[in-house]
């Protein structure tokens, strides 16, 4: 079936590391694919998105890109913040299948030390 | 700010109670969503409406009754719950139910069973 599998967590990196969190997925169609942040208290967040191959999706210096070939969509950022410190799901939707119905990975916490 | 509006942003309830979940929206969204979220898991799927018709129930229990009273309103009924009802419950919003529009989440009500 249709899966999403992100790099297991937690991720601790110093202020202005640089940032990946491996994003691979399953799909039998044409996913969109999208990353969600989700700060401490509160709900999800769309950060990025993506809608076909090779499009790469950009937000707060956040990027992604659509990689039909290795089936992924790995996240990055070049310098990260304290603030940045947040959980980051990855997520597909089937626009073949017109339910809305979002697949997400497990989740991968980011934690950034001043 | 977040532009789906949850409310209570707490509940806390005996399992003989009734109470309800009411999330808005003035977005002009055609699809919303009622999601579970469980601590360190990802969001888990419940309704969905389309249209304000429901077309997606994930063999979520009786107890949870969705309503969609017009297009900018959702609740979530909630009577007899269990303790492991407690979870967080996020509502979003998305201009239809195809696979290019990114979900647009409320911070959610976090419902506690006793």
């Amino acid at each position: 079936g249709d899966s999403v599998t992100q790099m297991e967590g937690p991720v601790t990196l110093s202020e202005e590391a640089f940032l990946t969190i491996n994003c691979t997925y399953t799909a039998t169609g044409y996913p969109s694919l999208f990353w969600y942040v989700q700060y401490p208290g509160e709900g999800l967040q769309l950060l990025l998105k993506a809608t076909k191959a090779d499009d790469k999706g950009s937000n707060k210096g956040f990027e992604a890109t659509y990689r039909k070939e290795t089936t992924s969509f790995h996240l990055e950022k070049g310098s990260v913040q304290v603030s940045d410190s947040a959980v980051y799901f990855c997520a597909l939707t089937l626009d073949s299948g017109n339910t809305g119905k979002l697949i997400f990975g497990q989740g991968t916490t980011l934690q950034v030390k001043p | 700010d977040t532009e789906v509006t949850q409310t209570p942003k707490h509940l806390v309830m005996g399992m003989t109670n009734k109470k309800s979940l009411k999330c808005e929206q003035h977005m002009g969204h055609r699809a919303m969503y009622w999601y579970k979220q469980k601590a360190k898991k990802p969001p888990e799927l419940m309704f969905v409406y389309s249209y304000e018709k429901l077309s997606i129930n994930e063999s979520v229990p009786s107890r949870f009754s969705p309503e969609c009273p017009n297009s900018s309103l959702l609740n979530l009924h909630l009577h007899a719950l269990q303790p492991e009802d407690s979870a967080l419950y996020l509502c979003a919003s998305s201009s239809t139910t195809t696979g290019f529009s990114p979900l647009h989440f409320g911070n959610g009500t976090r419902l506690t069973v006793t």
